[in-house]
């Protein structure tokens, strides 16, 4: 089985400060791991993924997450926000066993002060 | 290339009422999966369907099921419906089974009255 944890439902952040939204995860086989936003009364876009190459993931919109094993986690961040980041961030996990079907964590809505 | 569209957007039904989601999967792709977004929490995994059949089901009763047409188009079907399936459904699509990106349409909300 498994499952995703998302520490913190709200982050507020102001503008031009960095961004980090956190995730932690559990799987019995290697684990492929996604970022998805969400923007008001719209579906998910990817925003990056993590499937067992580089460690480092860049994503769209300045966005990175950086796969940590010992650790399991797959935490999101940006270096400066911007207004426009300002959605609900989900953290999504699979495997080959699972079929590639996404088991999600409960989101964090990210706030951005002006 | 078109992407994954949803249908209707929005629609209200009456609690015991049946209810029918639709989806174009995005050109290529012969997998749809169909999640359930209650208000305030992530996407839960409904079932998923490849090439016509049903490969996978999440914790959901029977009074929902499914189709894949030839198309790859997909239906998404409620029996039954009861206030607590108020929510907003997803359809996601993907080339094949081991690929992993999966491509996400812009729902439909579904409110049960």
């Amino acid at each position: 089985a498994q499952s995703v944890t998302q520490l913190g439902s709200h982050v507020s952040v102001s503008e031009g400060a960095l961004v980090l939204l956190r995730c932690n995860y559990s799987s019995s086989v290697p684990p492929y791991l996604f970022w998805y936003v969400q923007y008001p009364n719209q579906g998910l876009q990817l925003l990056l993924k993590y499937t067992s190459a580089a460690t480092l993931v860049k994503g769209i919109n300045g966005f990175e997450a950086e796969f940590k094993k010992s650790e399991t986690s797959f935490h999101l961040t940006k270096p400066s926000a911007h207004m426009s980041d300002a959605a609900e961030y989900f953290c999504a996990v699979t495997t080959n066993n699972a079929g590639n079907m996404l088991t999600f964590g409960g989101g964090t809505r990210l706030m951005v002060k002006p | 290339e078109t992407g994954v569209t949803q249908s209707p957007t929005h629609l209200i039904k009456t609690r015991g009422q049946q209810v029918t989601l639709r989806c174009s999967s995005q050109s290529g792709h012969n997998t749809v999966s169909w999640y359930q977004q209650a208000l305030g929490q992530g996407p839960q995994f409904i079932f998923q369907y490849y090439r016509e059949e049903e490969n996978g089901r999440g914790n959901f009763p029977p009074r929902f099921s499914g189709l894949q047409f030839p198309n790859y188009s997909s239906e998404l079907n409620v029996n039954a419906l009861e206030l607590d399936d108020s929510a907003l459904y997803l359809c996601a699509s993907r080339a094949g089974t081991q690929n992993t990106e999966a491509f996400f349409g812009q729902g439909t909300r579904l409110t049960v009255v």
